[in-house]
């Protein structure tokens, strides 16, 4: 079974810390994105990762794909109330028509 | 705005009660996708379709069926509503990478909240 592993599950930090979501498989990743969603709407992509070792930033946010092509994580610096959300990681797996998404981690920032 | 439409945004259905649900895209895109988002289980993929004329299967297809009604529109049917299908659905859209899925991620729709009792 093909998985895409998100920790932590949940998150409830205050405005102004940083934090950091993993996104990990046994699976190789021909590329793989992030994606927020908020309540009531669908998932919005934030960014797209191709190449192992790869390090993407977005104002406070920095992903990062593995070497090996089978994880990435998401920091975020100084945190916000904005950055509330449901952060997915997803992919399509190398050499497959296969299209999966991760587990989710439910981000709280309070103020 | 340039986006995936889809329509209604609620529905409350009786079991046994069919329904369509509508997505529209205008960004030339040409792949479409049906996703469900239940907690717990994540967005699992019911059908696609890579391009227009051709629709195929996803992970979890039993008690849809899908018409790719031209490049723009793909829309979503349930024959006979039973409870497992409550549900938030969402529809999306790529560029076509291989196989179906775009190396470049999708754009969702706002989704439809149903719920079948």
């Amino acid at each position: 079974t093909q998985l895409l592993e998100q920790s932590p599950q949940f998150l409830s930090i205050q405005e102004g810390e940083n934090l950091t979501v993993y996104c990990n498989s046994s699976s190789v990743f021909s590329s793989l994105q992030w994606y927020r969603q908020e309540p009531g709407e669908g998932p919005v992509l934030l960014v797209t990762v191709v190449t192992g070792g790869e390090v993407k930033k977005l104002k406070r946010l920095t992903f990062q794909f593995g070497d090996a092509r089978k994880d990435s994580s998401l920091h975020i610096t100084a945190a916000q109330p904005g950055d509330t959300g449901l952060y997915l990681c997803a992919g399509g797996i190398s050499g497959t028509y296969k299209y999966i998404f991760g587990t989710g981690t439910r981000l709280k920032v309070l103020a | 705005n340039a986006g995936v439409t889809q329509t209604p945004k609620f529905q409350v259905l009786k079991t046994g009660q069919s329904m369509t649900l509508q997505c529209a895209q205008d960004m030339n895109h040409n792949s479409m996708y049906w996703y469900r988002q239940d907690p717990g289980m994540g967005l699992r993929l019911i059908y696609y379709s890579a391009s227009e004329g051709t629709t195929d299967k996803g992970e979890v297809p039993n008690g849809y069926n899908v018409s790719r009604l031209n490049k723009r529109e793909f829309s979503l049917r349930l024959e006979s509503a039973a409870p497992s299908q409550t549900s938030v659905y969402f529809c999306a859209s790529s560029e076509v990478g291989w196989g179906g899925w775009s190396n470049y991620g999708y754009t969702f729709g706002s989704g439809t909240r149903l719920t079948v009792v």
